[in-house]
């Protein structure tokens, strides 16, 4: 089945600065790529999302990069703000199963300092 | 307004004592699921279900059962808890996971403590 590795598991940057989190996955039939942004307490919420069709989305500071053939794709977000504190979870949704199973990675946590 | 909800949000219990957390949905989704959360196993699904009466095991299905008798609803059942089922538990839905590349809505989370 689909496993998902993420890094780093922690994240520390300056308010204004760029972060970034990388995913890699195992199954090539993967074609769903979304990424969760929990904070604390708090259920986890679709920030972004990328189809294997498409190398690259951006919505406003956040962006994802897929790179099918290296089976890796990495969340950027530029600008970094205190309230982009949480943590990040990516997932990779296989086809072949039939059904949307999503398999997450472990998450990172991100913290922004003022 | 679409959401998918949870009860309890809390609870504590003892070794052996069953209990059933409800999920219900209002956006009419088919495909409805379970994940229990832990510090660095990130989400993992317990169960999953297609549609009415259609269910099936995910990653960690042990010592969990769930019923889906209707499409809003879909309770996951501990019929004797352990304290290593101590952990955070989301339910989640999709208006059609066969499609395969979908939203997922998370529920409030439930937080559940098993001494």
């Amino acid at each position: 089945g689909e496993n998902v590795e993420q890094h780093p598991s922690t994240l520390s940057v300056q308010e204004g600065d760029s972060a970034v989190i990388k995913c890699t996955y195992s199954d090539s039939a993967s074609n769903y790529f979304p990424w969760y942004k929990q904070e604390l307490g708090k259920r986890p919420q679709l920030i972004i999302d990328i189809r294997s069709n498409v190398g690259e989305k951006k919505d406003q500071r956040i962006a994802v990069t897929l790179n099918k053939t290296a089976k890796h794709f990495s969340l950027h977000i530029t600008e970094t703000q205190p309230e982009d504190s949480a943590v990040y979870f990516c997932a990779a949704s296989s086809m072949n199963t039939g059904f949307q199973k999503l398999v997450f990675g472990t998450g990172t946590r991100l913290l922004v300092s003022p | 307004e679409a959401q998918v909800t949870q009860n309890p949000r809390y609870l504590i219990t003892v070794t052996g004592k069953k209990l059933t957390v409800t999920c219900s949905q209002n956006m009419n989704h088919e495909y409805m699921s379970w994940y229990r959360q832990d510090p660095g196993l990130g989400l993992r699904q317990i169960y999953y279900s297609m549609n009415v009466e259609v269910t099936d095991k995910g990653d960690v299905p042990e010592g969990y059962k769930v019923s889906r008798k209707e499409k809003r609803n879909f309770p996951l059942i501990l019929e004797s808890p352990s304290p290593n089922q101590t952990s955070l538990y989301f339910c989640a839905s999709s208006l059609n996971g066969g499609l395969s590349q979908e939203t997922q809505y998370f529920g409030p989370g439930t937080r559940l403590l098993v001494l």
